[in-house]
């Protein structure tokens, strides 16, 4: 069975601050893809990105990077230099078919909250 | 690009009524995929349709069924409501299973319904 944790409820740090929200899962296969999605107040699920099991390459996009090592079973979130438009709940996501289709299965979220 | 459309946005029913929740996915995409977000208990997995027919299904009882049109759209149903019913409703959508595979599921911006 498939399963994701982030151990992290509530994370609440003033802004410029960098900030890491950790994410863990379990899974019996060897192929597997792992997300992450935004979810301002709004409700809508922002896709963040993508990575599957086979490229562990870190990566980078402006002030977000993502830390994926199958050695520790983890894939964790950073924001540099955060900013109060980051404030919202942020969900890692696990899924053992391409794109999720056989649905994704959702840590419980960690919300954040930059403060000004 | 339109994104992933749904209807309602919010809708109040009582105990034992039926509801039914829609979403237009974004052109192109043929899965879509239905979550539900309720207090306490995370997101979680409930349907997925692809080209017409349901596909996979999370652990919910048979009063949750949908059905997804020729056009790609979808409906979530649900019979003899109850108050634990009550939550955020999200639909999302990816290209065809098997085309674009690595593509993430996109979400609409919910309907969150409420059970009095």
């Amino acid at each position: 069975a498939q399963k994701v944790t982030q151990a992290q409820t509530e994370i609440s740090v003033v802004e410029k601050e960098d900030v890491t929200l950790d994410c863990v899962y379990e899974t019996r296969d060897t192929t597997y893809y792992l997300f992450w999605y935004k979810q301002p107040p709004s409700g809508e699920l922002v896709f963040l990105i993508r990575r599957n099991s086979f490229d562990e390459q870190n990566e980078i996009s402006g002030r977000y990077s993502w830390n994926f090592q199958k050695s520790t079973s983890s894939f964790n979130f950073t924001i540099t230099a955060s900013q109060v438009v980051d404030s919202a709940v942020y969900f890692c996501a696990l899924s053992e078919a391409p794109g999720g289709a056989d649905g994704l299965t959702f840590g419980k979220g960690t919300h954040l909250i930059i403060q000004p | 690009e339109a994104g992933v459309t749904q209807s309602p946005t919010h809708l109040i029913k009582t105990r034992g009524q039926q509801v039914t929740l829609r979403c237009s996915p974004i052109s192109g995409h043929t899965s879509v995929y239905w979550y539900q977000q309720a207090l306490g208990l995370g997101l979680q997995f409930l349907l997925w349709y692809d080209e017409g027919e349901e596909r996979n299904r999370g652990n919910f009882p048979p009063r949750f069924s949908g059905r997804q049109f020729p056009n790609y759209s979808s409906e979530l149903n649900v019979n003899a409501l109850e108050l634990e019913d009550s939550a955020l409703y999200l639909c999302a959508s990816s290209p065809r299973w098997g085309e674009g595979a690595n593509q993430p599921q996109h979400f609409g911006d919910g309907t969150r319904l409420s059970i009095l």
